[in-house]
């Protein structure tokens, strides 16, 4: 089935520890997107990138770096510069960046630093 | 800057009645689309329903309807016959067609609780 991949689902990190997460798309979608959630608040734009080795910062994007060198895959580190890295982490994808459809997403991963 | 508001942090219903989440948005563009996401407990985000701006009839997707009332700036998703299975959050997401990519701005969401 198609669809979005994130793992791990769950990590946890030591602070000053940088930490990757996957998110793989076998939906041939060209844009890819990675948002944080936390408690009692939407979901806030990380980074996205509309096509292979390219993207932009979203809302949010200190302390974290992505690549994307294969339209299927999207990671995304959190690095040691984040200072309040505990969160639920989402991936998601559209088949055009400015396309008028929906974002389909992973199951997310949730990150704690111990 | 677009912005969406969610005032109801959580909602109850009785199983088989109908229920409401409010959402209003603002934004300056004449033109965007507007989504209800669903997150169940496990965390992903299940698309429910699309309005456009332009679009004449309100959106409506089996249980779901959207009641989009553009000059209020709303648009409230009506869930039809509730289930226990539609306990969850539902976010409100708004997109800002002129922005040249699909940034999705997010509500602070509605918890819905469905009782037997």
């Amino acid at each position: 089935d198609g669809g979005i991949t994130q793992s791990p689902k769950y990590l946890f990190r030591k602070e000053g520890q940088n930490v990757t997460l996957s998110c793989e798309q076998n939906l041939n979608h060209d844009a890819m997107y990675w948002y944080r959630q936390d408690p009692g608040q939407g979901l806030r734009l990380i980074y996205y990138s509309q096509i292979v080795n390219d993207f932009q910062k979203g809302d949010i994007a200190e302390g974290y770096s992505v690549s994307r060198e294969k339209k299927e895959s999207f990671p995304l580190t959190v690095t040691s510069a984040q200072k309040n890295p505990t969160a639920f982490y989402l991936c998601a994808s559209t088949i055009r960046a400015t396309s008028t459809g929906e974002l389909f997403f992973g199951e997310g991963s949730r990150l704690t630093v111990l | 800057a677009q912005k969406i508001t969610q005032t109801q942090p959580g909602m109850f219903v009785q199983e088989k009645e109908a229920v409401t989440l409010d959402c209003t948005y603002d934004t300056s563009d004449p033109s965007y689309g507007l989504f209800w996401y669903k997150q169940p407990s496990s965390g992903e985000m299940i698309f429910l329903i699309y309005q456009g701006s332009y679009d004449q009839q309100n959106a409506t997707e089996g249980r779901y309807s959207l009641n989009f009332q553009k000059a209020r700036k709303s648009a409230n998703l009506v869930i039809s016959a509730s289930q226990l299975g539609d306990s969850a959050m539902y976010f409100c997401a708004m997109r800002e067609v002129n922005t040249g990519f699909q940034k999705l701005v997010f509500g602070t969401g509605t918890r819905l609780l469905v009782s037997p």
